[in-house]
């Protein structure tokens, strides 16, 4: 199961700014850096912020990453339809030997 | 650029066993963990485990302790996902991904991804 908290549904219409939260605990983001995925309908993955707020080369600097104490977001500046996709918050968790935990997920609608 | 290309679909019985293939290349493969992360239909996604390849030793989730099995073949930069004991809880899309540091299989981020293989567990 998912350890990580996102709010299941975000939405804006073109050129609004979107916030996604992402809240988990002291042995994930609390003691781990937040990464970002981004997933397109019927497509893989895609990495969109790493280490709590650094883009990958390609990445619109529309998207940026904040982590404070157990919670991280994700904010969408300038919204574009073609940002309608999936977000998925990721830490390593400390437990249980250390392994990857994913937030719930959230669906971005562009109106 | 590292790119990973895997298996293609699977249709699999219950019960049985399914193993699924990541092959790199374009890049440097034995340095850096592959890990295996499933969705299932209409779900989220969950990390299963992963391997450092030079080293060859895997870490998994609790959860699938004891029924899964990832390997690495440097030879062929190929990493590889076995899950047995199939339910119909296990039909989903597997993904490897690459995790973003060296020589770590606990730390850091999933970049670049596989395309999916579907596996399919019906009778």
């Amino acid at each position: 199961q998912s350890v990580l908290t996102q709010p299941p549904s975000a939405s804006g219409t073109p050129g609004q700014r979107v916030t996604i939260s992402c809240s988990g605990s002291s042995s994930n983001i609390g003691s781990n850096t937040v990464n970002w995925y981004q997933q397109l309908p019927g497509t893989a993955p895609k990495l969109l912020i790493y280490s709590n707020n650094q883009r990958p080369s390609g990445v619109p600097d529309r998207f940026s990453g904040s982590k404070s104490g157990t919670s991280a977001s994700l904010a969408i500046s300038g919204l574009q339809s073609e940002d309608e996709a999936d977000y998925y918050c990721a830490a390593w968790d400390d437990s249980l030997n250390g392994h990857y935990v994913f937030g719930t997920g959230t669906k971005v609608t562009v109106l | 650029q590292v790119q990973l290309v895997q298996s293609g679909a699977e249709v699999k019985k219950p019960g049985s066993s399914v193993k699924v293939s990541c092959k790199a290349s374009g890049g440097t493969f034995s340095s850096y963990a592959i890990s295996w992360v499933r969705q299932a239909p209409g779900q989220g996604l969950e990390w299963m485990g992963g391997i450092i390849p030079i080293f060859g030793t895997a870490n998994y989730a609790q959860k699938f302790q004891g029924r899964v099995t990832i390997t690495a073949d440097e030879s062929t930069s190929t990493a590889y996902m076995e899950l047995s004991s199939l339910r119909s809880e296990d039909t989903a899309v597997y993904y490897c991904a690459r995790n973003g540091f060296k020589y770590s299989s606990s730390s850091g981020w999933f970049d670049p991804w596989g395309q999916g293989t579907l596996v399919t567990v019906s009778s």
